[in-house]
């Protein structure tokens, strides 16, 4: 089955750190090009950071910049967002999407589920 | 960064109305635009790209059309299972994807 599935989502404090992954499977997860995108409770979709198939290059928006790293696994068809130092408005469900490559860029042809980040003392 | 902006933030419709949403983007974007559907509870479905390509399997009652700033979704004939969030995207610079901030379409 052709799937994303978020974990690592939970509970933290502001300042602290998390590690979201996303497992893929059913399609060549090393030929995909791999972002994440948040929702906050209620709210729309923000865009937090892309990677390319091969891993060398990365892009972030900037509310995340300098505190949010992207990896991926490719050994282990595995996506991971490391988050430091996290603040309240980082609040969201962080979902991985599989980018679909067309004329001009990418688009989000397949979406996980979402994994719940909670920032709060 | 080029914004995106969608119009209305929210509307009602009868079933078999004809339902149009704009998405306007902040400079020119060509045709570098897609459309998301988000039903309640469930992850985004892409509908459309290059602002008018119907993604394989959405029905064809949902059409897009624009280029260059501005932007049309339509759905000719408004069906129950059709309520939902749509978002618009933009693709095709820094930052990568940009997102408006979306517009939620009930039955009446």
């Amino acid at each position: 089955e052709v799937q994303l599935l978020e974990s690592g989502g939970g509970l933290v404090q502001p300042g602290g750190s998390l590690r979201l992954s996303c497992t893929a499977s059913g399609f060549t997860f090393s030929a995909s090009a791999m972002s994440w995108v948040r929702q906050a409770p209620g709210k729309g979709l923000v865009w937090v950071s892309a990677i390319n198939p091969r891993g060398d290059k990365t892009y972030y928006a900037d509310s995340v910049k300098g505190r949010f790293t992207i990896s991926r696994d490719n050994s282990k068809n595995t996506l991971f967002l490391q988050m430091y130092s996290l603040r309240v408005e980082d609040t969201a469900v962080y979902h991985c999407a599989k980018e679909g490559g067309i004329v001009g860029g990418t688009v989000g042809d397949l979406w996980g589920q979402g994994t719940l980040v909670t920032v709060s003392s | 960064d080029i914004q995106m902006t969608q119009s209305p933030s929210s509307l009602s419709a009868s079933v078999g109305d004809r339902v149009t949403i704009t998405c306007r983007a902040g400079q020119g974007i060509r045709n570098y635009l897609a459309w998301y559907q988000q039903k309640p509870g469930k992850v985004p479905k892409l509908l459309i790209y290059a602002a008018s390509t119907l993604q394989s399997g959405v029905p064809s009652r949902f059409s897009g059309s624009g280029s260059g700033t501005d932007f049309t979704l339509t759905i000719s004939s408004l069906q129950p299972e059709d309520v939902a969030t749509y978002y618009c995207q933009k693709y095709n610079s820094d930052p990568p994807w940009t997102f408006g901030q979306g517009t939620k379409v009930e039955i009446k």
